[in-house]
């Protein structure tokens, strides 16, 4: 298994480009979500979903979309990009989350994106 | 004020010594789960634990349910542990599942 993929590592924006940040998981997990993590503060959930044609807001999910068309993949979407938006991004996966037990997230590597 | 708190932010040790990072939760939680980043950003899932305490190798995850606090302690540790440790509470149940991050502690061993 691969386990969890995110492309592109790196990739720099200019303000207003709009990009989508690709994540896909073989390990047909359920749950998926992506996360931004920023100097000094803890990673911050941005969308997730909990199976396929379903999604939701995270704590900071403006200026992302989110769609969920197949287990296996989760695409972030920055429609507009702005500098607040330089971060870190994790995707990361799990099995279903509802049956009455907790399971260990999977995190990919990382996308690393500079707006300017 | 983060509901996760974790401490000491940064900690510095020599190769050898035994270490424990603390996290300490406000809320309720269905799990803590401790996470190891090296530097370079991966991030990988070290234990889960929703009482008791878990052992892997060096690695001693405790929690106390009724205190809401967790620790991670490494035992004989090694340069090769040096990273960020980052605890989150999870919180989940119906329709409803929150995972909360603390900060981080960054954690250097030097030989």
């Amino acid at each position: 298994n691969a386990g969890v993929t995110q492309t592109p590592k790196f990739q720099v924006l200019k303000t207003g480009q709009s990009m989508t940040l690709q994540c896909a998981q073989d390990m047909n997990h359920e749950y998926m979500s992506w996360y931004r993590q920023d100097p000094g503060m803890g990673l911050r959930l941005i969308h997730y979903s909990v199976g396929a044609g379903i999604t939701d807001q995270g704590e900071v999910p403006n200026g992302y979309n989110v769609s969920r068309s197949t287990t296996e993949d989760f695409p972030l979407r920055l429609l507009s990009a702005a500098p607040s938006q330089t971060s870190v991004y994790f995707c990361a996966s799990s099995y279903n989350i509802f049956r009455a037990r907790t399971y260990e997230q999977y995190f990919g590597p990382g996308t690393r994106l500079t707006v300017t | 004020k983060n509901e996760v708190e974790q401490s000491p932010q940064n900690l510095t040790a020599q190769e050898g010594e035994f270490i424990t990072i603390n996290c300490s939760y406000s809320v309720g939680i269905s799990a803590l789960h401790w996470l190891q980043q090296h530097p370079g950003g991966g991030i990988v899932s070290l234990f889960m634990l929703s009482s008791g305490k878990k052992k892997h190798g060096r690695l001693i995850a405790t929690i106390n349910i009724q205190e809401k606090h967790s620790s991670l302690h490494i035992t004989a540790s090694h340069p090769r542990d040096s990273a960020v440790y980052i605890c989150a509470a999870e919180n989940s149940g119906g329709s409803n599942y929150k995972l909360t991050f603390g900060k981080g502690t960054l954690l250097t061993v030097n030989p």
